[in-house]
């Protein structure tokens, strides 16, 4: 299948900093990419979905200026929380819409990345 | 009533059992469905993608569709202490339509 490449894993920071989340698309060409968050043992919260070249779409009580979204190219967005405090800490998840035929309509995950704000 | 409705369980089997998980929804334009596996702080791994009615099995696994009743499962022969996860179930209507997602099942294959 294809590859969603999710980095950093793992991260720890102090309240007020800001954190970048990368989401790359290996293997194929993501024209749209979307943005979860999940607590523990809980289904996964859409939070917004970024088309290559243009704004995000936020869900209905996502901040836009505090989770930040860019998709500058077919094979990459990021995900910025900016002043990040504890209520934040979480895990984040990409995933990517294929473009090639025989990948439409499937999604392929990132492997997330756990967000601990102190 | 939600779109997508998925018994989060937890299920526990015996290594060897058959594992039974199913969704119903409620949006008769879903056409795609998917199982997800998810291991504990990791990514959703695709695991079954199915388009319209119909049967489709791989390995182990074998994903039912029935659109008529709206309704979806999942079925894992000869369970394996690997299988442990969680299993969400998705759907969408196509296009760049936004997958649904069932709450997730989380399974627990005893040794």
């Amino acid at each position: 299948g294809a590859v969603v490449s999710q980095h950093p894993s793992w991260v720890i920071c102090k309240s007020g900093t800001s954190v970048k989340i990368e989401c790359r698309s290996l293997d194929f060409q993501a024209t749209t990419m979307f943005w979860y968050r999940q607590f523990p043992k809980q289904s996964l919260m859409l939070m917004a979905t970024s088309n290559e070249g243009s704004k995000a779409t936020y869900e209905q009580g996502v901040e836009k200026d505090k989770f930040l979204i860019n998709h500058a190219s077919l094979t990459l967005s990021t995900l910025t929380v900016t002043s990040a405090h504890p209520e934040d800490s979480s895990f984040y998840i990409c995933s990517a819409h294929g473009g090639y035929r025989d990948l439409n309509e499937k999604l392929f995950f990132g492997s997330g990345t756990q967000l601990s704000v102190l | 009533q939600k779109e997508v409705e998925q018994d989060p369980g937890p299920l526990s089997v015996p290594e060897g059992a058959i594992v039974s998980l199913n969704c119903t929804y409620s949006n008769s334009a879903f056409q795609y469905f998917m199982w997800y596996r998810q291991y504990s702080r990791k990514g959703p791994e695709l695991l079954m993608y199915t388009y319209s009615s119909g049967n489709k099995e791989d390995g182990r696994f074998t994903a039912q569709v029935d659109k008529s009743s709206k309704y979806i499962s999942l079925f894992i022969r000869d369970s394996q202490p690997s299988d442990s996860a969680t299993y969400l179930c998705a759907m969408s209507a196509g296009g760049n339509n936004r997958l649904a997602f069932g709450k997730g099942n989380q399974v627990v294959v005893i040794p």
